[in-house]
């Protein structure tokens, strides 16, 4: 098994540009969420999915949209990237998100850079 | 305001020394966690801890969730250069599947 794979690994674009980050993973889990990370802020929720078809906001979802098309795919979009979402991109899945005890498994990231 | 408060923010220590590291909160979760990420990987989790006052241990790593369920610490005995990456504690405030993260502590560990 894969796990958790997201693409691209690394991209940088220009002010104004749209672009799409992929999530992929192959263990048919049901939760998928995605996070950004700065320095000093830990990770925050940006938008999650509770199963196919169904998206929700996160804690920071301005300037992102999402879609869960597919139960293993979760697409991160942004229609017209701004230098403050230069940031590193998580996604990560977990089987059923409401157990406290449920672990989140995390892909590798995608490092943004917004000029 | 940050709901889970994590310190301190970095640490740079020598091979054999002990550290603890804090996750402190006003609102009590009804479990924690705790991940460790590597440069350039995503956090793995490393244990979870749901009952007040209990006590995990993971070879040289102990983990205490507060008798009150709202901080935790992370103590980890004899400290190895392998240590070395950021910890975050998280929880779900709602218990709805949306973690939220500490800021996270950078360790640093020396040979």
């Amino acid at each position: 098994n894969a796990g958790v794979t997201q693409t691209p690994k690394f991209r940088v674009l220009k002010t104004g540009q749209s672009m799409t980050l992929l999530c992929a993973q192959d263990m048919n889990h049901e939760y998928m969420y995605w996070y950004r990370q700065d320095p000093g802020m830990g990770l925050r929720l940006i938008h999650y999915s509770v199963g196919e078809g169904t998206t929700a906001k996160g804690e920071v979802p301005d300037g992102y949209n999402v879609s869960r098309l597919k139960k293993q795919n979760f697409l991160l979009g942004l229609e017209s990237a701004a230098p403050s979402q230069t940031s590193v991109y998580f996604c990560a899945s977990s089987y059923w998100g409401r157990r406290p005890q449920e672990t989140q498994y995390f892909g590798p990231g995608t490092r943004l850079l917004v000029l | 305001t940050q709901l889970l408060e994590q310190s301190p923010q970095f640490l740079s220590i020598q091979e054999g020394e002990n550290l603890t590291v804090y996750c402190n909160s006003s609102s009590v979760f009804s479990s924690l966690q705790w991940y460790r990420q590597e440069p350039g990987e995503g956090p793995v989790l490393l244990v979870t801890v749901v009952t007040g006052g209990e006590v995990k241990k993971l070879k040289r790593l102990t983990f205490q969730f507060g008798d009150a369920r709202k901080d935790s610490s992370l103590h980890i005995t004899a400290a190895q250069p392998g240590d070395t990456g950021l910890y975050l504690c998280a929880g779900d405030p709602s218990n709805t599947g949306k973690l939220i993260f500490g800021q996270g502590t950078t360790l640093q560990v020396k040979p």
